[in-house]
């Protein structure tokens, strides 16, 4: 039974270049949550997408940054042209229904050269 | 604004202790809460859920949720060294996501 599957762990990317990070919800879980954490601050909300929809995107920088849920794959979170501020590790978290428990990825941690 | 709220700490307590992490919320609306652990450069681990007013009990863990007064809590009962961790506290209110409070780092001393 696998939980939620992020990847990849660790990603360097120079400044300029874009980065694609994957989520691979638990299976039978159709909510996908992304959050990104600062080193000793709490989780920051990004998006939070149903499959094929993004239900809510106000925790996201409107440049840049886009989030998607196809039917068939994995959830995308993709940072265009990445700055060094955008180096954090990014948590997925996928849940079964609205208000019910989400489970969290292992995390990928963004370095930004 | 949707907020959710926790001491920072840090908490101390001894080897065996009961250790006691608080909560409130400022959305009467939400309806599910959560407790997360969260290890130094780990993910979030979820440990506890509560929907209803009252306690619920979980080994050594027990979630306590006061809707009235907003206010939800984990008690770790014979806290242990591996215990030592921060306690992330979640709200899910109208399903649209879980806020998170910024945790409660809590160190158990052997």
């Amino acid at each position: 039974n696998a939980g939620v599957m992020q990847n990849p762990r660790h990603l360097v990317r120079r400044r300029g270049q874009e980065a694609r990070l994957r989520c691979s919800p638990v299976k039978g879980h159709s909510h996908v949550y992304w959050y990104r954490q600062l080193p000793e601050e709490g989780l920051k909300f990004m998006v939070y997408l149903q499959k094929e929809n993004i239900i809510d995107e106000s925790g996201m920088p409107k440049e840049r940054f886009s989030a998607e849920f196809p039917k068939e794959g994995p959830s995308i979170l993709r940072i265009q042209q990445v700055v060094r501020g955008d180096s954090a590790a990014y948590f997925c978290a996928s849940s079964k229904n609205k208000n019910t428990e989400a489970f969290f990825g292992q995390g990928t941690r963004l370095t930004v050269v | 604004q949707k907020e959710v709220e926790q001491n920072s700490g840090p908490l101390s307590v001894p080897e065996g202790a009961i250790a006691s992490l608080n909560c409130t919320y400022s959305d009467r609306g939400s309806q599910s809460f959560f407790w997360y652990r969260q290890y130094s450069g780990k993910s979030p681990e979820l440990i506890m859920f509560i929907y209803s007013n009252g306690d619920k009990e979980d080994g050594r863990f027990t979630a306590q949720l006061n809707k009235a007064s907003q206010y939800v809590s984990l008690l770790i009962r014979d806290s242990q060294p591996s215990d030592s961790a921060t306690y992330l506290c979640a709200v899910n209110g109208d399903g649209n996501q879980f806020y998170f409070g910024t945790g409660t780092s809590l160190t158990v001393i052997p």
